[in-house]
C-alpha cells in the first residue's frame, strides 16, 4: 500500500493478557516510530528504530514491552502482561532517515487498545 | 528539558482572527523543523516542513530562529476547520530521530 498500516485497528483484551500490535511503514522507508496517545494527551515516545536496530528505545514504560523490527520493514510492538493503564492508541510512523525537508514521517491510522 | 517544548494552549480565537504559537528545541545542532496538526480521534498529518528563511502556505506561515532555537506558526484569517492540535517536531543532526512537542491546541470559534 501507499501509506503506513497498522493491524489490528481495535483491540480489546484482558487484563494480563498479552498483545502484538503490527506497522507496515511505506516501502523504502527506514525509520520507523512507535508512540501512544492517551485520550486528550500528547504522544508519547516509545521506540525509535533505524533499519531493524533501535537507537532508542527510552520511551518503553516497563520492561512487559517490548518492539523488533525485522527485514527493515515490518515492526511488531509486543505489550505482555496487559494492564488497564496500557489502553490508549499506539500509533506508528515511519520516515526516510537523514536530513532534509523529505524527512517527514507519516503515521499510520493507530491502533485502539483498550485493556478490561 | 524537554527536547521539544510547546505552549499547551488552548488558543481561543474568534473566525477571522491571526494567531500564533511558537516551540522551542533543545538541541542547538537540529536541521530539519515540521508542523504536523492532530484532529480529535486522528492521527497526525503534516501541515507543512519549516524552511530556513521562513515560508507560507495559504494563510499559513512558518519560521524558524536558529539564535533562540524555535519555530513559530502563524495562522491569518481563522477558519472554524482550522481547530486542530498543532504538533512541532524537529529532526535530530546525530541519529535523525523525529522528536515530537507535546502539541498546542486551537479552537477558532464562530
Amino acid at each position: 500500500g501507499a501509506g503506513v498500516s497498522q493491524s489490528p485497528s481495535n483491540k480489546v483484551t484482558e487484563k494480563g493478557k498479552d498483545v502484538e500490535l503490527r506497522c507496515d511503514p511505506i516501502s523504502g522507508h527506514t525509520a520507523l516510530y512507535w508512540y501512544r496517545q492517551s485520550l486528550g494527551q500528547g504522544l508519547e515516545f516509545l521506540i525509535y528504530f533505524q533499519g531493524n536496530s533501535a537507537p532508542d528505545k527510552s520511551g518503553l514504560p516497563s520492561d512487559r514491552f517490548s518492539a523488533e523490527r525485522t527485514g527493515g520493514s515490518v515492526s511488531t510492538l509486543t505489550i505482555q502482561r496487559t494492564q488497564q493503564e496500557d489502553s490508549a492508541v499506539y500509533l506508528c510512523a515511519s520516515s526516510l532517515a537523514g536530513e532534509g525537508l523529505d524527512t517527514e514521517a507519516f503515521f499510520g491510522q493507530g491502533t485502539r487498545l483498550t485493556v478490561v | 528539558r524537554k527536547e521539544v517544548e510547546q505552549d499547551p494552549g488552548p488558543f481561543n480565537v474568534p473566525e477571522g482572527a491571526t494567531v500564533a504559537f511558537n516551540c522551542t528545541y533543545s538541541n542547538s545542532a537540529s536541521q530539519s523543523f515540521f508542523w504536523y496538526r492532530q484532529d480529535c480521534r486522528k492521527e497526525p498529518k503534516l501541515l507543512m516542513s519549516v524552511y530556513s528563511s521562513g515560508n507560507e502556505d495559504g494563510r499559513f506561515t512558518a519560521q524558524l530562529n536558529r539564535a533562540s532555537q524555535y519555530i513559530s506558526l502563524l495562522i491569518r484569517d481563522s477558519k472554524l476547520s482550522d481547530s486542530a492540535t498543532y504538533l512541532c517536531v524537529v529532526i535530530g543532526s546525530n541519529d535523525y530521530k523525529l522528536s515530537f512537542g507535546a502539541g498546542t491546541t486551537v479552537t477558532v470559534r464562530a
